[in-house]
């Protein structure tokens, strides 16, 4: 079946520095999103893409789905402290449309 | 517009008991979920629906099931509850079109089997 999986499980970042994490799936996707859980939370969406090789931005936050729609990537520039939270990403195929499967996340911590 | 609600938010229950989580949601979604949070594990799809009076597995449907007799609520049973269900149970719910799928998700209910 489907499988999501993340890296890097944990990222610690200094203030300031900039971090990527990476969304990798066993089949092709349909769409990916991605959310962001704070701590004691609940997960927020943050994007979705759904073309081969789209880019997106959200400021300081550059969204990218691969060309063969099996991975994904979030990079964040110029980290502050409110980017604390792990990040997931979630995708679905054609065989399973809007059933989406998470991948572990990538819990953030950011050091002043 | 109260977007995804979950009813209980916190449960403690002992091996064998039953009980049923409620989600509602006032944003008349066709798709409803039912997911859980384990530490290191991510979301896990236990059920879902893609609309009134139909349910469907997910990754981790044992132990569990579901109701959907409104649109606006989904409901999840736990019949005989195990310590292997201890966990966060978020529901969420999303327009499911292919341009908008954004899920929206409850709180959570924090539930712990003893």
């Amino acid at each position: 079946g489907q499988q999501v999986m993340q890296i890097p499980q944990y990222q610690h970042v200094q203030e300031g520095e900039d971090f990527t994490t990476y969304c990798n799936s066993s089949t092709t996707l349909s769409n990916i999103q991605w959310y962001k859980q704070r701590p004691g939370g609940h997960p927020v969406f943050l994007i979705q893409l759904v073309k081969s090789g789209e880019v997106k931005k959200q400021k300081r936050l550059t969204f990218q789905f691969g060309e063969a729609k099996k991975n994904s990537s979030l990079h964040i520039t110029a980290t502050q402290t409110t980017d604390v939270g792990t990040y997931f990403c979630a995708g679905d195929t054609t065989d399973s449309w809007g059933k989406f499967q998470f991948g572990a996340g990538t819990q953030v911590v950011v050091t002043p | 517009n109260a977007g995804v609600t979950q009813t209980p938010k916190f449960r403690v229950l002992k091996t064998g008991q039953s009980m049923t989580l409620l989600c509602a949601q006032d944003m008349n979604h066709e798709y409803m979920y039912w997911y859980r949070q384990d530490p290191g594990m991510g979301l896990r799809l236990i059920h879902y629906s893609v609309g009134e009076g139909t349910t469907a597995k997910g990754e981790v449907p044992d132990g569990y099931n579901v109701s959907r007799l409104k649109k606006q609520n989904f409901l999840l049973g736990l019949e005989s509850a195990a310590p292997s269900q201890t966990s966060v149970y978020f529901c969420a719910s999303s327009y499911a079109t292919r341009n908008t799928g954004e899920l929206f998700f409850g709180e959570g209910s924090r539930l712990t089997v003893l």
